[in-house]
């Protein structure tokens, strides 16, 4: 009885190179959303995908992020050419259906950037 | 925009104190109102409130929403050490859930 797997669970990159975050929902869940949480601040909101698809991205970065959920496969988030300020920690959570309520997190990945 | 603001940041308490921790909040078409705790690492869902003056009781802990003044209350009694952690909270609108910067409750012995 798996919960959201993320992985790994810690990420250094130098700047200029690029991370890929993994995420794997829960059993049966099909709805997968990326939250980042700064120091001191609270999660926000990245982008929801479902198989295939990317429902909502409006909180994503226009450069350098993108997001997909193959149909075979784990949900990958991409930081391209990372920057200091892209440390963080990533979470992915999942949902039964897409109401985006009642979410179901990962772990995280703490993403930092030398 | 949707914002969602809880107090007090921080909070230390002595082992079988009572404590109640703030959340108001501003969203266009509230859906509902959720609470969760970080511990370490993941958030795990406690409550999810979508109705005024019904409050959701799990052991120690509960909560309850006011919609006409827009705050919820969560409250823990008989507090123990492994209460510590960082409470999250979260609403729901048109948008997807917004996160609050969270209360973080240190309970000591």
């Amino acid at each position: 009885n798996a919960g959201v797997m993320q992985n790994p669970r810690h990420l250094v990159r130098r700047r200029g190179q690029e991370a890929r975050l993994r995420c794997s929902p829960m059993k049966g869940h099909s709805h997968v959303y990326w939250y980042r949480q700064l120091p001191e601040e609270g999660l926000k909101f990245m982008v929801y995908l479902q198989k295939e698809n990317i429902i909502d991205e409006s909180g994503m970065p226009k450069e350098r992020f993108s997001a997909e959920f193959p149909k075979e496969g784990p949900s990958i988030l991409r930081i391209q050419q990372v920057v200091r300020g892209d440390s963080a920690a990533y979470f992915c959570a999942s949902s039964p259906t897409g109401t985006y309520e009642k979410l179901f997190f990962g772990s995280g990945t703490q993403l930092s950037v030398l | 925009e949707d914002k969602v603001v809880q107090s007090p940041l921080s909070l230390v308490v002595h082992e079988g104190d009572t404590v109640t921790l703030n959340c108001s909040y501003e969203v266009t078409n509230f859906r509902s109102l959720l609470w969760y705790k970080q511990e370490k690492k993941a958030p795990t869902f406690l409550f999810m409130l979508t109705s005024s003056g019904i409050e959701k009781k799990s052991g120690r802990l509960s909560s309850i929403l006011d919609k006409k003044e827009l705050f919820s209350i969560l409250n823990i009694t008989a507090t123990q050490t492994g209460d510590s952690a960082i409470y999250l909270c979260a609403v729901r609108g048109n948008t997807p859930l917004v996160f609050g910067k969270g209360t973080r409750l240190s309970v000591i012995a």
